[in-house]
């Protein structure tokens, strides 16, 4: 069975320092990747995603993640963080073609000093 | 232009009761989704249907919970006989699946309170 593993409940980061969020995934092949991010009371928003290629892939304000398939991972950084990121991140897998299901880990809380 | 909306965005009911949860998926998207988030949790998967028809269902908990979409576009997960345990954040999400790319994007939820 899919699942996902992201080890960080919570990080505190300085605003202007840099952030990486990490995943793991087990799934007997290359599933497809994604990052979602959630605020409080709103959706997740879609900021990356992997489907096969270049395995470093650029998202939405800023963030990219790489796919280490040595290491079954899908880490999510970002150079500078800013306030407004401050969010509840998650990492997800899907299966490539039948299972349509995004299986999903638990969240990484990101709070943002001043 | 428009994304998914769910409606309502929030429902207060009493152990028992009958509900129902709409979602409006995105204009286009032939998949839509349904996800239960409970609080300090990942979404998990409840039913995906493909056009009108429900592809996978294999998420739904129990018989107390149902989803149609009988056109294709609009959906509607109908909870009979809620319990205490229902209580959590619904989420619909609709994908276009280009090329088996399985893209999803989401509603704001509904947040369901069982009392």
């Amino acid at each position: 069975a899919q699942s996902v593993t992201q080890p960080d409940i919570h990080i505190t980061v300085s605003e202007g320092a840099s952030l990486e969020l990490r995943c793991n995934y087990s799934y007997g092949a290359t599933p497809y990747l994604f990052w979602y991010v959630q605020s409080p009371g709103q959706g997740l928003q879609l900021l990356l995603k992997y489907f096969s290629g270049d395995t470093l892939v650029q998202g939405i304000k800023g963030f990219e993640a790489e796919f280490k398939r040595s290491q079954s991972s899908f880490n999510l950084r970002k150079p500078s963080v800013h306030w407004s990121d401050a969010a509840e991140y998650f990492c997800a897998v899907c299966g490539q073609g039948g299972s349509e299901k995004l299986v999903f880990g638990k969240g990484t809380k990101l709070t943002v000093n001043p | 232009g428009a994304g998914v909306s769910q409606t309502p965005s929030n429902k207060v009911t009493e152990k028992g009761k009958y509900v129902e949860l709409r979602c409006d998926p995105i204009s286009g998207h032939t998949a839509l989704y349904w996800y239960r988030q409970s609080l300090g949790q990942g979404p998990e998967f409840l039913i995906y249907f493909q056009g009108t028809g429900a592809a996978d269902d294999s998420g739904l908990p129990n018989d107390r919970f149902f989803a149609v979409r009988p056109e294709g576009s609009v959906s509607t997960l109908k909870i009979q006989r809620t319990e205490r345990g229902d209580s959590a954040v619904y989420l619909c999400a609709s994908s276009l699946r280009l090329a088996g790319k399985n893209e999803q994007y989401f509603g704001p939820g509904t947040r369901l309170t069982v009392t």
